[in-house]
């Protein structure tokens, strides 16, 4: 089976521009995670979209959206870049079983850099 | 901030040591769960221990849970060369879904 297909890999973009990012995931899994990690750091969670549903939501400002899909497939939208928005920017799936134990399958990720 | 915190923040051992990482937490969890990411890429899931859970074995990997001193630890044991990439502890919670809190990691490094 597929894993989790996250994309595109790599992204240069220019301060105050808008990015979209891409996640499928694996088949059977109805929740998505989004997670950015700055380099030499820990996963920093962003959001969790349940059902087309968003369930929660990180730390992060109003710049940073998400949605879910019918498919279960999701998107991360970043407005208004700035140069501290580079990172690697992952996305998980998980079955969610309801008992906040379902381990995360996690993407390649795609790597931004905003110059 | 991020509610995990590892030790050490790099370690380097020769192929057939055992490595011990460790991670502690601040506050109640539902379970801790470990990760391991190679280089720039995504994680890959390890081990889950449930809040209720005090060891746990999978293959190589041994991890413990101290709920009192809110820590865990991950043991390698027999390494090898494959082994080398940095690890992660993260935390859930009750009624947050299923946002993790990750620490910020260890990085191993096994020399052939």
């Amino acid at each position: 089976d597929a894993g989790v297909t996250q994309s595109p890999t790599h992204l240069i973009k220019t301060r105050g521009q808008q990015v979209t990012l891409r996640c499928s995931p694996i088949s059977g899994h109805k929740s998505v995670s989004w997670y950015q990690q700055v380099l030499g750091q820990g996963p920093q969670f962003i959001f969790q979209y349940y059902e087309k549903e968003e369930r929660g939501r990180g730390n992060f400002p109003d710049r940073f959206s998400a949605r879910q899909f019918p498919n279960y497939s999701s998107e991360l939208n970043v407005n208004a870049l700035l140069l501290g928005d580079s990172a690697l920017y992952l996305c998980a799936s998980s079955l969610d079983t309801g008992d906040w134990s379902s381990p995360l399958h996690f993407g390649n990720g795609t790597r931004l850099t905003v110059t | 901030s991020q509610q995990g915190e590892e030790d050490p923040q790099a370690l380097s051992i020769q192929e057939g040591e055992n490595a011990t990482m460790n991670c502690s937490y601040k506050t109640s969890i539902n379970n801790l769960q470990w990760y391991r990411q190679n280089s720039g890429r995504g994680l890959v899931h390890l081990i889950l221990i449930r809040s209720n859970e005090r060891e746990k074995h999978s293959g190589r990997l041994r991890v413990t849970l101290d709920t009192s001193k809110k820590s865990s630890s991950l043991l390698i044991t027999a390494s090898r060369a494959a082994d080398t990439a940095s690890y992660f502890c993260a935390t859930a919670f009750y009624n947050q879904g299923g946002k993790l809190i990750f620490g910020q990691g260890t990085e191993l490094s096994v020399k052939p």
